[in-house]
């Protein structure tokens, strides 16, 4: 079956400026994750979603990101008024969110977000 | 605060060495804990998940221990190939995110 999948593969965008990130999990996944990986570090967890609420955002750097949630299927993350520190890799994963200590993240293969 | 260290950050070995990876975390408080591997431009890939009552688990010539008490797990390569050449990283479940260490570069060379 189809994996978790990412739009865009890449994004330039100038400093001060807006984007939208998209996370399509894999179908009847109910938890969702976002991490980043910032060149040379290791992956930030960001925020994780189950089902469409947001039980954990203690990962998100500041208040210009947000993520959204449509039902158990697509997310959204934005980020406004990049800086040029937000450039990374924005990764988002999926898992079944049935707890018992087995819950594999299948992750997608990232947005590359470079801010000019 | 979870910490998750892994070393060697970088190796080099070649082809057909034993090798192994180590992964120490600070809090035994875990679910589970993965191995993952990394290719260059590419998302995760999940190698091997060890639940917090597990001692190992093996898939092919994978094979990834867990001992929660004293913070560690290692994950042995056996006869290495050139397509194991990437970036591996384990990552403890803190209940609702994972922590990852900040990964071990390896290169197996012909």
């Amino acid at each position: 079956g189809a994996g978790v999948s990412q739009s865009p593969s890449n994004k330039v965008t100038e400093k001060g400026k807006d984007v939208e990130l998209r996370c399509d999990p894999i179908s009847g996944h109910t938890a969702l994750y976002w991490y980043r990986q910032r060149l040379g570090q290791g992956l930030e967890f960001l925020i994780y979603f189950q089902g469409n609420s947001a039980p954990d955002k203690s990962g998100l750097p500041s208040d210009r990101f947000s993520a959204e949630r449509t039902g158990e299927s697509v997310s959204t993350l934005t980020i406004q008024r990049t800086q040029q520190e937000d450039s990374a890799v924005y990764l988002c994963a999926s898992s079944l969110g049935d707890w018992g200590g087995q819950e594999t993240q299948y992750f997608g293969p990232g947005t590359r977000l470079l801010v000019l | 605060k979870q910490e998750v260290t892994q070393i060697p950050a970088a190796l080099s070995v070649p082809e057909g060495e034993n090798l192994v990876l180590n992964c120490s975390f600070t809090d035994s408080a875990i679910y589970n804990l993965q191995w993952f591997r990394q290719d260059p431009g590419k998302g995760l890939t999940s190698l091997l998940l060890i639940q917090s009552s597990q001692r190992e688990q093996t898939s092919g010539r994978l094979n990834a221990s867990l001992d929660k008490s004293s913070g560690r797990s290692t994950l042995y390569i056996a006869a290495s190939q050139p397509g194991d050449s990437a970036t591996y990283l384990c990552a403890v479940d803190n209940t609702d995110k994972l922590i990852f260490g900040t990964g071990t570069r390896l290169q197996v060379f012909p």
